[in-house]
């Protein structure tokens, strides 16, 4: 089953707008989160990662905080661009093994 | 660098006929290999994953097997289909224990019919 779930299924964003996605996991054992975006017909493509020691990494337009207290993760684009638009979803992992929530569909609009 | 090939890109099959999906990596010695399946709109389903050669851990009870003859070689295999094999089914690799991000292959569009 889906250890890790998403608090929105779509997001509507318009352009140059900041994007925030959020995310809950249910495991506190899990050490290891990552954020992938998926383009239709593609597989899912890295976007960034924290470890459980951090609770803040930041990327090129995008940063990703932990909260462990309540298990939440958000990933928050700056700028947003129409090449933005695709599902993200949030990962944790444990021992190896890579469990994924539903997914997060965000539409940029112009 | 790394490079991940999965193939076919898109597949048709008839219930009860066998299915056999490849993927190979390059660039990379011993990583942890990785099937998903992803149903429409749904997340990834982790099906099996290995850490070494014949090593093989099987998440979920189902009527598919995987195999992992040559270090960089992962096959996912049926010998009869359902009709609720179809869907998206995703290779990827990873290396290290867990603490590393996986990466994907583009996927195999299964449909059985």
């Amino acid at each position: 089953g889906e250890s890790v779930g998403l608090h929105l299924p779509t997001l509507s964003v318009q352009e140059g707008d900041n994007s925030i996605i959020n995310c809950a996991y249910s495991n506190s054992a899990s050490d290891y989160f990552i954020w992938y975006k998926q383009e239709s017909g593609k597989g899912p493509q890295f976007i960034i990662d924290i470890r459980s020691n951090m609770d803040k990494r930041q990327g090129q337009r995008v940063t990703v905080l932990l909260n462990k207290t309540v298990k939440h993760l958000s990933l928050q684009i700056a700028a947003t661009q129409p090449g933005d638009s695709a599902v993200y979803f949030c990962a944790e992992s444990l021992d190896y093994k890579l469990s994924f929530g539903a997914g997060t569909t965000v539409t940029v609009r112009a | 660098s790394q490079t991940i090939h999965q193939w076919p890109a898109t597949l048709v099959q008839p219930v009860g006929s066998p299915l056999s999906l490849e993927c190979t990596v390059e660039g990379t010695s011993n990583p942890n290999l990785y099937w998903y399946r992803q149903a429409a709109g749904r997340g990834l389903q982790l099906l099996f994953y290995s850490v070494g050669i014949g090593q093989i851990s099987s998440e979920v009870p189902q009527n598919l097997s995987a195999s992992r003859p040559q270090d960089r070689q992962f096959i996912l295999s049926s010998k009869k289909l359902l009709l609720s094999d179809s869907g998206f089914y995703l290779c990827a690799w990873s290396v290290g224990q867990g603490d590393s991000p996986l990466h994907f292959g583009n996927g195999t569009r299964l449909t059985v019919t």
